[in-house]
C-alpha cells in the first residue's frame, strides 16, 4: 500500500514570489509515479506536474517544478512567480501497481496581491 | 475535445434512499475511476472500470457499486444512503488501464451529494 503525507494544511505567498509545498510518500514498490494536482474553487482536479520514479531528473512545467528526493521519499512542488490564479488546494498523489491514485490531505495555497 | 462530464452537479437525497451518478469520459478514453472527497477522509478511491469490467475496488462497503457501458460511460450507485455518504464524488478518465503513466487521469467537476 502507498501513503502520501502533506504536512502543510495551509500556505500563503505574495504574488510574484516563490513558494514550496511539501510532500512525503511511502511505498514498497520500485516502479511508481508521483503527481501534483490542483483543485481550484471550481472543484475540478487539474494535473500540474508528474514524475516517473525511475527518472533522476526533476520534472518541470513552466513555473512549476519538483524536487524529487527518492531516498528520502520526498516530492516537493515549487511554484515560481506566483500568480493569483495559482490559488487553490494542491494535492500530492502517487500511483503504483495498484490501479488507483493515492492522495495526500492537501495544502490550501493563498496568493496575496 | 469535450472533457469529463459528470451529472448531476448537485444532488440532495434522504437517508435510506439510493442514488445514481453518471460520468461520461473524454472521447476515446476507456478507463473510468471514481473517488470520494470529504473534509474528514480526503480523497479516497472507490473503483475503476476498464472495458466494462471493474478492475479495482477501494475499501468501501457493498452499498457502493458501479458499472461501465460499452461506450465507456460509467454510473456509480449508492444504496441505503447514510449521512456519512455526503461528499463530492469525482470521476476521472484515462485512455488506457489506470496504471503507471495512465494514472494521469483527467477529472470531471464532480457531483456534490448531500444526504439529509
Amino acid at each position: 500500500a502507498q501513503t502520501v503525507t502533506q504536512s502543510q494544511p495551509e500556505m500563503s505567498v505574495q504574488e510574484a514570489e516563490t513558494v514550496t509545498l511539501s510532500c512525503t510518500y511511502d511505498t514498497s514498490e520500485s516502479d511508481y509515479y508521483l503527481f501534483w494536482y490542483k483543485q481550484p474553487p471550481s472543484r475540478q482536479m487539474i494535473l500540474v506536474i508528474r514524475q516517473e520514479a525511475y527518472k533522476q531528473q526533476n520534472a518541470t512545467e513552466n513555473r512549476f517544478s519538483v524536487n524529487f528526493q527518492k531516498a528520502a521519499k520526498s516530492f516537493s512542488l515549487k511554484i515560481s512567480d506566483s500568480q493569483l490564479g495559482d490559488a487553490a488546494m494542491y494535492f500530492c498523489a502517487s500511483s503504483g501497481s495498484a490501479r488507483q491514485l493515492t492522495f495526500g490531505s492537501g495544502t490550501q495555497l493563498t496568493v496575496l496581491p | 475535445k469535450a472533457g469529463v462530464t459528470q451529472t448531476p452537479r448537485y444532488l440532495i437525497k434522504t437517508r435510506g434512499q439510493q442514488v445514481t451518478l453518471s460520468c461520461s469520459p473524454i472521447s476515446g478514453h476507456r478507463s473510468v475511476s471514481w473517488y470520494q472527497q470529504t473534509p474528514g477522509q480526503g480523497l479516497q478511491f472507490l473503483f475503476e472500470y476498464f472495458s466494462e469490467t471493474q478492475r479495482n475496488k477501494g475499501n468501501f462497503p457493498g452499498r457502493f457499486s458501479g458499472r461501465q457501458f460499452s461506450n465507456s460511460r460509467s454510473e456509480m450507485n449508492v444504496s441505503t444512503l447514510e449521512l456519512g455518504d455526503s461528499a463530492l464524488y469525482l470521476c476521472a478518465s484515462s485512455p488506457g488501464p489506470l496504471q503507471g503513466m495512465n494514472t494521469e487521469a483527467f477529472f470531471g467537476q464532480g457531483t456534490r451529494l448531500t444526504v439529509v
